[in-house]
């Protein structure tokens, strides 16, 4: 089925540690992102991608790097993941950089 | 920098009652106006969204909103909400800067409706 997903769905991980949260969609879309999402916060964004090759920075992106060698995968990885980075992560995709976006399900991530 | 400020964090309504739940961003220039809802255990959706043209945008499941610009506000209204509408809605706005549409989301309103 065309759509976007998400893996793995839920995540606990050790302080230190590298986690890759994976993102995958089936349209085709130019544009993809990374939000996180925590109370009191709403959805702030991680990073962005305009195309295959082209990423760039959002609101919170210390911490987190993107790749995205191909049109329809655009991973989060945590580095040395922290407590804090410990949320909600939707990955989501457009068509352009100004039509409303479309959802993944969301990685819940646990760091210990 | 730009701002979205939802200014309800939480709402309890009783069936039937009517909604207002408000948006007011901080930006001068284009923007792109949207209503995301999130019901519960799921991804976000959208509800609404205006571009252009008559600043009162009708939506999904009977919900409306009201652009107006010398105000900066774009607040989400539902005549009479239902039990199912219980959940998180996001107001969110694209600002152009330097050519680069980047959405920016407030921070989010929690929608209880008791039947």
């Amino acid at each position: 089925d065309a759509g976007i997903t998400q893996s793995p769905r839920y995540k606990i991980t050790e302080t230190g540690r590298q986690v890759t949260l994976m993102c995958h969609q089936t349209w085709s879309h130019s544009y993809m992102f990374w939000y996180r999402q925590d109370l009191g916060h709403g959805l702030r964004l991680i990073y962005y991608s305009a195309a295959a090759d082209i990423t760039d920075k959002g609101e919170v992106p210390d911490g987190y790097v993107v790749s995205r060698s191909k049109t329809e995968n655009f991973p989060l990885t945590l580095e040395s993941a922290t407590r804090s980075q410990t949320s909600v992560y939707f990955c989501a995709s457009s068509d352009s950089d100004n039509s409303p976006l479309h959802f993944g399900n969301g990685t819940r991530l646990t760091v210990t | 920098a730009q701002s979205v400020s939802q200014h309800n964090h939480h709402v309890i309504l009783s069936e039937a009652a009517s909604l207002e739940l408000g948006c007011n961003y901080s930006y001068g220039g284009t923007v792109n106006l949207f209503w995301y809802v999130q019901y519960p255990g799921q991804h976000l959706q959208l509800l609404l969204k205006y571009f252009s043209g008559d600043p009162l945008v009708k939506g999904i499941k009977g919900f409306e909103a009201e652009f107006i610009k010398s105000k900066f506000s774009f607040n989400l209204r539902k005549p009479s909400v239902q039990w199912s509408d219980t959940a998180e809605y996001f107001c969110a706005v694209n600002a152009w800067v330097d050519n680069t549409g980047k959405l920016i989301f407030g921070q989010g309103t929690t929608l209880q409706v008791k039947p």
